[in-house]
């Protein structure tokens, strides 16, 4: 069974950072991409960031650029989200995402239960 | 960047109706287009990918269609577990979703 857990969030204030994990199983991890989406409280679907399979590829939501860094380790088929320098807009629920193959055009196939970020002071 | 613009915001219906959602795209974005249901509390859900196709294990009643830069989402017979908030999703350059257009169940 696909099944992608992530872990990882908090309520932590404004500036500091924080390490997000998406542990992956039931599938070749190291075979597809994989993105973060957020979504702040009420608040629609944002997408942040993607990593390809390899691990050689890395993309930003502009909103993130600079402060967060995506980066995967496939022997551990563990994905992970580095977030830098919190701001209050970062508040959500971030989900981790395996895409349907191993190109960038494919749609968000399957998605964790996501894990809460508070940014707060 | 692409924007995407779903139609309508909220929109109430019967059980056995038949309801369409309508998302625009700033730009074409060929076939590269999907849609997602999400139910209040939990992660979205892949219903449709490259505009047309019936992710596995969807309900026959979810069809849509379309190309470039108009697309709909149609649910043909609502169901009560319909009740959700559905997200078109361009990933032809870059990844963005439309707003949103929550149905709800008269």
């Amino acid at each position: 069974q696909v099944q992608l857990v992530e872990s990882g969030g908090g309520v932590v204030q404004p500036g500091t950072s924080l390490r997000l994990s998406c542990a992956a199983s039931g599938f070749s991890f190291s075979d597809f991409g994989m993105h973060w989406v957020r979504q702040a409280p009420g608040k629609g679907l944002e997408w942040v960031a993607v990593i390809s399979d390899g691990g050689s590829d890395k993309y930003y939501a502009d909103s993130v650029k600079g402060r967060f860094t995506i980066f995967r380790d496939n022997a551990k088929n563990t994905m992970f989200l580095q977030m830098h320098s919190l701001r209050v807009e970062d508040t959500a629920v971030y989900y981790c995402v395996k895409d349907r193959g191993g190109g960038w055009r494919e749609a968000f196939h399957i998605w964790g239960q996501g894990t809460r970020v508070t940014v707060s002071s | 960047d692409i924007q995407m613009t779903q139609s309508p915001s909220t929109l109430s219906a019967s059980v056995g109706d038949r309801v369409t959602i309508t998302c625009r795209a700033s730009q074409s974005v060929y076939l590269w287009l999907a849609w997602y249901q999400q139910k209040p509390g939990t992660a979205p859900k892949l219903l449709i990918y490259d505009a047309s196709s019936l992710e596995s294990g969807v309900p026959s009643r979810f069809s849509a269609r379309g190309s470039g830069t108009d697309f709909t989402l149609t649910i043909d017979g609502l169901q009560p577990e319909d009740s959700a908030t559905y997200y078109c999703q361009q990933y032809d350059s870059s990844w963005t979703f439309g707003q949103g257009t929550k149905v709800e169940i008269k």
